[in-house]
């Protein structure tokens, strides 16, 4: 069973774009991640959500919109895709703000 | 602010070494610290987390550990092997309850058969 899961694994898409990606999580977590993995590997959160709510938002364009429909999903909608986009996106979720976090397989988006 | 370092970027030994990574952290203030694996294009694998009340925490032939004191965290790998060779990530939460996961840079390990 797949305890944090992302959907798509991969995403081609043009600059000016908008495009979606799904986060599910089946652990009964609380809390819910979404990082961003740059071209140099490094990580860095972009938000987080504890019980629907947003509690973490970086200091992250507002063409990146996080909505979270129950706790056990984390969805992230991108308008307006620039290149500088292009990274890997991973989900996660812990059983609350501190606790140990579990990994998503992680969205590469490409914005051509 | 806090910040994470993991130094160096890059190891390679021999399969069998006995070896140790290194991750240090800025502020002392954490709840816990945690070790990751990741694959190359893959996920973060979660290999151990230690309590910040802990000094120690064991899995199979890892072995980390946590001094809060001094900003340090060492993960202890016994006998290495090829299938070890992977990015090993500390991460620390900071910032209260609601917190949020630091990262250093990563150390990539090759083990070579």
């Amino acid at each position: 069973d797949t305890a944090v899961s992302q959907t798509p694994k991969y995403l081609v898409t043009q600059m000016g774009n908008d495009k979606s990606i799904k986060c599910e999580q089946n652990l009964g977590h609380d809390t819910m991640y979404w990082y961003k993995q740059d071209s140099k590997k490094f990580l860095k959160i972009m938000f987080s959500y504890n019980n629907k709510e947003l509690i973490i938002n970086e200091t992250v364009p507002n063409r990146f919109s996080p909505k979270s429909p129950d706790k056990a999903h984390l969805n992230l909608h991108i308008n307006s895709l620039e290149l500088g986009d292009s990274a890997v996106y991973f989900c996660a979720s812990s059983r609350q703000g501190a606790g140990e976090q579990y990994f998503g397989p992680g969205t590469r988006l490409t914005v051509t | 602010k806090q910040e994470v370092t993991q130094i160096p970027a890059a190891l390679s030994v021999p399969e069998g070494e006995n070896l140790v990574l290194n991750c240090s952290f800025t502020d002392s203030a954490i709840y816990n610290l945690q070790w990751f694996r990741q694959d190359p294009g893959k996920g973060l694998t979660s290999l151990l987390l230690i309590q910040s009340s802990q000094r120690e925490q064991t899995s199979g032939r890892l072995n980390a550990s946590l001094d809060k004191s001094s900003g340090r965290s060492t993960l202890y790998i016994a006998a290495s092997q090829p299938g070890d060779s992977a990015t090993y990530l500390c991460a620390v939460p900071w910032g209260g309850a609601n917190s949020k996961l630091t990262f250093g840079k990563g150390i990539t390990l090759s083990v070579r058969p």
